[in-house]
């Protein structure tokens, strides 16, 4: 059975550290890996999707990698800022059908001003 | 802009009661979720559905369940509301054989059972 893991739980920088969360799966067939955002109270919003076949995914200040071989994923954020405080999940999805993603416990983000 | 629109943001309710919380998509999407996240416990899958009328059980459907009569449409019902029942209900939806299959949520919605 899947099991997708990121540690640390919570994290907390200065503004303007370039940082980096972790996420690792156990089965290493997937289909693809998705990064989400979620502010406290609210829904989770997608950052990156990365398909199995892709290395990598850019997106302003957020890179994502992928490691299908080792299990493992991270995302990698730039100078970073107050308002990128928050949750951060990271989801694995086995297959192009109807099967449902399998979430990570998150990381909590705080950047300090 | 892809949108899941959830109809109630806060909800109190009581032990008992029959809930219904609603989750609308605009994209067409073939698949949509329900979760629950709980402190701790992080997202749990409650039920999912790949097609109008077509239903899956999840990780934790104890003492809910789902209606799809229109494809844009998926609605979570609690029967009888119990206290720990209590929780953040998040809806979601993708592509089904087809793109890239990235998920998109609703805001969620926030159940107190008292």
């Amino acid at each position: 059975k899947q099991e997708v893991t990121q540690i640390p739980a919570a994290l907390s920088v200065p503004e303007g550290e370039n940082l980096v969360l972790n996420c690792s799966f156990t089965d290493s067939a997937i289909y693809n890996l998705q990064w989400f955002r979620q502010d406290p109270g609210k829904g989770l919003t997608s950052l990156l999707l990365i398909q199995s076949s892709q290395r990598e995914q850019t997106s302003g200040r957020l890179n994502a990698s992928l490691d299908k071989s080792s299990g493992r994923s991270t995302l990698y954020i730039a100078a970073s800022q107050p308002g990128d405080s928050a949750t951060y999940l990271c989801a694995v999805r086995r297959d192009q059908a109807g099967t449902a993603l399998i979430f990570g416990k998150g990381t909590t983000l705080s950047v300090s001003s | 802009d892809v949108k899941v629109t959830q109809s109630s943001r806060y909800l109190v309710k009581r032990t008992g009661e029959k809930v219904f919380l609603e989750c609308v998509q605009d994209m067409d999407h073939e698949n949509m979720f329900w979760y629950r996240q709980d402190p701790g416990l992080g997202l749990r899958l409650i039920y999912f559905s790949y097609d109008v009328k077509m239903k899956e059980k999840g990780d934790i459907p104890e003492g809910y369940s789902v209606s799809r009569e229109k494809k844009e449409r998926f609605s979570l019902i609690l029967e009888s509301a119990s206290t720990n029942q209590t929780s953040m209900y998040l809806c979601a939806s993708s592509h089904r054989g087809q793109g890239t299959g990235e998920l998109f949520f609703g805001e969620g919605s926030r159940l107190t059972v008292l």
